[in-house]
């Protein structure tokens, strides 16, 4: 199954942007790249996604290297209400992978004042 | 809409008991599935279904069984609790096919005693 690999940990100042990274080496040229986040004691929420191009949406923005390889997704400015796990996941087309989705432990962003 | 819902959002049980987490969702979603988040870590996937009749087991599968007889309903059974089932559990839904955003309910609280 492809995998990402996520810093466990990123740090940043209110207002200044965040880049965080993703990386998966393994991916296909189908497989789309989605990003969730997870406020405390909420559900994971959709933050965007993309498969080739470079995507904008009113939260983020989604980074894709040229060979699909690793991924960033750049939160513009980052407000206290930013703060939060993100996850960096692989969904892929091929039969059940499209299903069986891995959440590894994401990326714990902490917002400083 | 109501998007994905869950219910109970608290529940303690004793352990041996059994009991029915319901899940429903009402964006017309082929898929959905049953996911449990213990502390500190990233989302397991339990089950998931496709369709209407179709079911199969994600990576923690042991200790719960699910049906699908409707699109809108996903419910997860604990048959037999245990104290190792004490977790948050997350329902799911999308679109089948890769592009299609998660769509995640509100969590439900297990604690077994």
């Amino acid at each position: 199954d492809a995998k990402t690999t996520q810093p466990n940990s990123m740090e940043s100042n209110e207002e200044e942007p965040v880049h965080l990274p993703c990386n998966h080496s393994t991916i296909s040229g189908t497989d789309y790249i989605h990003w969730y986040r997870q406020l405390p004691s909420q559900g994971p929420e959709y933050v965007i996604h993309g498969l080739t191009s470079n995507v904008n949406n009113r939260m983020a923005s989604l980074a894709i290297a040229e060979d699909r390889k690793s991924s960033t997704l750049i939160l513009h400015r980052a407000t206290l209400r930013d703060a939060a796990v993100y996850y960096c996941i692989l969904r892929l087309w091929s039969g059940g992978s499209n299903y069986k989705l891995t959440f590894g432990k994401g990326t714990l962003l902490t917002v400083n004042p | 809409n109501a998007g994905v819902t869950q219910t109970p959002k608290f529940q303690v049980l004793k352990t041996g008991q059994s009991m029915t987490l319901q899940c429903a969702q009402d964006m017309n979603h082929e898929y959905m599935s049953w996911y449990r988040q213990d502390p500190g870590m990233g989302l397991r996937l339990i089950h998931y279904s496709v369709g209407a009749g179709i079911t199969d087991q994600g990576e923690v599968p042991n200790g719960y069984n699910v049906s699908r007889s409707t699109t809108e309903d996903f419910p997860l059974r604990l048959l037999s609790a245990a104290p190792s089932q004490t977790s948050v559990y997350f329902c799911a839904s999308s679109r089948s096919g890769p592009g299609n955003t998660i769509y995640f309910g509100e969590g439900s609280w297990l604690t077994v005693v």
